[in-house]
């Protein structure tokens, strides 16, 4: 059955650093998500893409925060200056269609910033 | 700001019990209702729901909308301890944003 994957499960670093997560989608699914979930709180949406562009983002998504889609297969998030509170847990999704369609989430990155 | 709400946080339950978890959603241009559950890591999608009143079933799982009321109740039947996870209600609203309440922990008990 086709998944989404996330690279790295975990990825620790130091204050200030930048950091990429990477996502691959299911292969014919056309919408991709970004959603954080800080431990013990919601899971919250950052951003949603769509033909090489954001659709979509959160108030949560600042200038900090980036997506791409650098070929046919990756979608990634770049958190240019990590900071403390932005260690969570971040899940990729993606659907075929925006609204109707069910989104079909990754297994997660847990970041922690020390 | 959209507010979804669910009820209750947590419950424990002993197996062959039945649950019924609550949601209930104050969304500006809403569009569909979805129920994941989540259980070590990443949230698996359960139904969807966009008509009041159809009920969605899937084995001992089924789940209906109401949406007069702004509400949405997932029920579990015969209960096993596989069902022991988090449950996530979200929300789609027009701008195509997924609003998730706080989610409801439910302990199956042996």
């Amino acid at each position: 059955e086709p998944e989404v994957t996330q690279t790295p499960s975990h990825q620790v670093t130091q204050m200030g650093q930048e950091v990429i997560l990477r996502c691959v989608p299911i292969s014919n699914h056309l919408y991709f998500y970004w959603y954080r979930q800080i431990l013990g709180q919601k899971v919250e949406f950052l951003v949603s893409f769509y033909n090489n562009e954001i659709s979509e983002k959160s108030e949560i998504f600042d200038d900090q925060f980036s997506v791409e889609r650098p070929d046919g297969s990756n979608f990634t998030l770049k958190i240019r200056s990590t900071k403390l509170e932005d260690s969570a847990m971040y899940f990729c999704a993606s659907s075929v269609l925006l609204s109707y369609n069910e989104q079909f989430f990754g297994p997660g990155t847990r970041l922690t910033v020390l | 700001e959209d507010k979804v709400v669910q009820s209750p946080l947590s419950l424990v339950v002993h197996e062959g019990d039945t649950v019924t978890l609550n949601c209930s959603y104050e969304v500006t241009n809403f569009r569909s209702l979805l129920w994941y559950k989540q259980e070590k890591k990443a949230p698996t999608f359960l139904f969807m729901l966009t008509s009041s009143g159809i009920e969605k079933k899937s084995g001992r799982l089924s789940s209906i909308l109401d949406k007069k009321e702004l509400f949405s109740i997932l029920n579990i039947t015969a209960t096993q301890t596989g069902d022991s996870a988090i449950y996530l209600c979200a929300v789609i609203s027009n701008d195509y944003k997924l609003s998730f309440g706080a989610g409801t922990t439910v302990t199956v008990r042996a």
